[in-house]
């Protein structure tokens, strides 16, 4: 079965650099996607790619099955559920979201 | 709201009624998709739409149908509430009109509780 792992709780201190580790089973997926969700907001896409990119306080790495996000100067604000997920190329039209995890933020 | 309304925000069902979230686009997008998120699952595609006229199912569409006769909406109809669909529920559409992408633009989420 296709699957993206994540873990569901990652804790941080403010100042930090976080990182939120993913990985698939998902033989045709090549792309990953990062989301962001506050809850009671809808979540939002913060970065995605076949490749390293940055968007802000936001770095993604990426190899072929797996993917880290990495959150610099991490602030209590930042604290919310963050989804990785993966597509199939042969059928894009599916999104495969992992399990979220759980950033907390400590002073 | 990324172009995506959903409604209504909040509901509370009796096990066995019935009811229909909606979801409307103003961005004349074909794809449009239901998911639904739960504590420890994540979001799971429910079905998802990639034109007027086109279904098809998610990872989990047993107790939900769908239809899409026009472009702008795709309600997500449930037949008969179970406690095992308590849940919130996004409806998103891909950022281009006709390609996916894999950037969703979700709406701000429906919160069903099942009694």
């Amino acid at each position: 079965k296709d699957q993206v792992f994540q873990p569901s709780t990652v804790a941080s201190s403010e100042g930090a650099v976080v990182e939120i580790f993913c990985n698939h089973s998902v033989s045709n997926a090549y792309n990953f996607f990062w989301y962001l969700h506050f809850p009671g907001c809808a979540p939002r896409l913060l970065v995605k790619g076949s490749k390293p990119s940055q968007q802000g306080r936001y770095n993604m790495t990426y190899e072929r099955f797996s993917s880290s996000l990495l959150i610099l100067q991490v602030r209590e604000a930042d604290a919310a559920v963050y989804y990785c997920a993966g597509d199939d190329c042969y059928n894009t039209d599916k999104l495969i979201f992992g399990t979220g995890t759980r950033l907390q933020v400590f002073p | 709201n990324a172009g995506v309304t959903q409604t209504p925000k909040f509901q509370v069902l009796k096990t066995g009624q019935s009811m229909t979230l909606q979801c409307a686009q103003d961005m004349n997008h074909e794809y449009m998709s239901w998911y639904r998120q739960d504590p420890g699952m994540g979001l799971r595609l429910i079905h998802y739409s990639v034109g007027a006229g086109i279904t098809d199912q998610g990872e989990v569409p047993n107790g939900y149908n769908v239809s899409r006769s026009t472009t702008e909406d795709f309600p997500l109809r449930l037949l008969s509430a179970a406690p095992s669909q308590t849940s919130v529920y996004f409806c998103a559409r891909f950022s281009l009109p006709r390609r996916s992408t894999g950037e969703l633009f979700f709406g701000e989420g429906s919160r069903l509780t099942v009694l």
